[in-house]
């Protein structure tokens, strides 16, 4: 029983560079999210998903964009890597609006 | 927009002793509440959420939370703080008829022997 998986789990990046972390999950859960985790801001949105082929932006999407080709799965890309992307980024899905949210185990980014 | 307030970066207290972690929300209209724990180096699983059915809500590991309309607040508690709770805590909102999950700045709870 999987859950929500997130790859890679670390990654060092040079600024400039391009990447994207991989969300998967096996509870065919309509509703997925991006978050980023600074110390002392908790989680900040990035962006979500309510369902294959669709994505809406969240509080901080500036330099990230997001793709749900699969209903599973739901990438999220840096096209130019800044040390202000320096974070750490969490997936989570969720059956509903207002159901019990998943994370993965999230991936710890350093931009140099 | 939609926002939580989480009072306390940290919290301590000593083993056996009551746990507060208080959280409020802005909203004329009640939205969903939820609150997380995340342990170190993990992802945040949830320890109980309010929908509106009780205004007294029971969540896992002994953990309760009370909804309080006029006070827009919904903070945690437990009667009895153990070693092993030491974690970040954070509570998080969802307004009614949206479907983003809005997280306060959390509350680091440190527990002494």
């Amino acid at each position: 029983n999987a859950g929500v998986t997130q790859t890679p789990k670390f990654r060092v990046l040079k600024t400039g560079q391009s990447m994207t972390l991989l969300c998967a999950q096996d509870m065919n859960h309509e509703y997925m999210y991006w978050y980023r985790q600074d110390p002392g801001m908790g989680l900040r949105l990035i962006h979500y998903s309510v369902g294959e082929g669709t994505t809406a932006k969240g509080e901080v999407p500036d330099g990230y964009n997001v793709s749900r080709l699969k209903k599973q799965n739901f990438l999220l890309g840096l096209e130019s890597a800044a040390p202000s992307q320096t974070s750490v980024y969490f997936c989570a899905s969720t059956e509903g609006a207002f159901s019990e949210a998943f994370f993965g185990q999230g991936t710890r980014l350093t931009v140099v | 927009a939609q926002s939580v307030t989480q009072l306390g970066s940290h919290v301590s207290v000593s083993e056996g002793a009551l746990v507060l972690l208080r959280c409020n929300y802005s909203s004329s209209v009640p939205p969903y509440l939820f609150w997380y724990v995340q342990y170190p180096n993990q992802g945040l699983q949830l320890l109980l959420k309010y929908t509106s059915a009780a205004t007294l809500v029971k969540g896992i590991n002994g953990f309760e939370a009370e909804f309080k309309k006029s006070e827009t607040s919904f903070h945690l508690t437990k009667p009895s703080a153990h070693m092993s709770d030491a974690a970040e805590y954070f509570c998080a909102v969802t307004p009614r008829g949206y479907s983003t999950l809005t997280f306060g700045k959390g509350t680091m709870l440190l527990v002494s022997p």
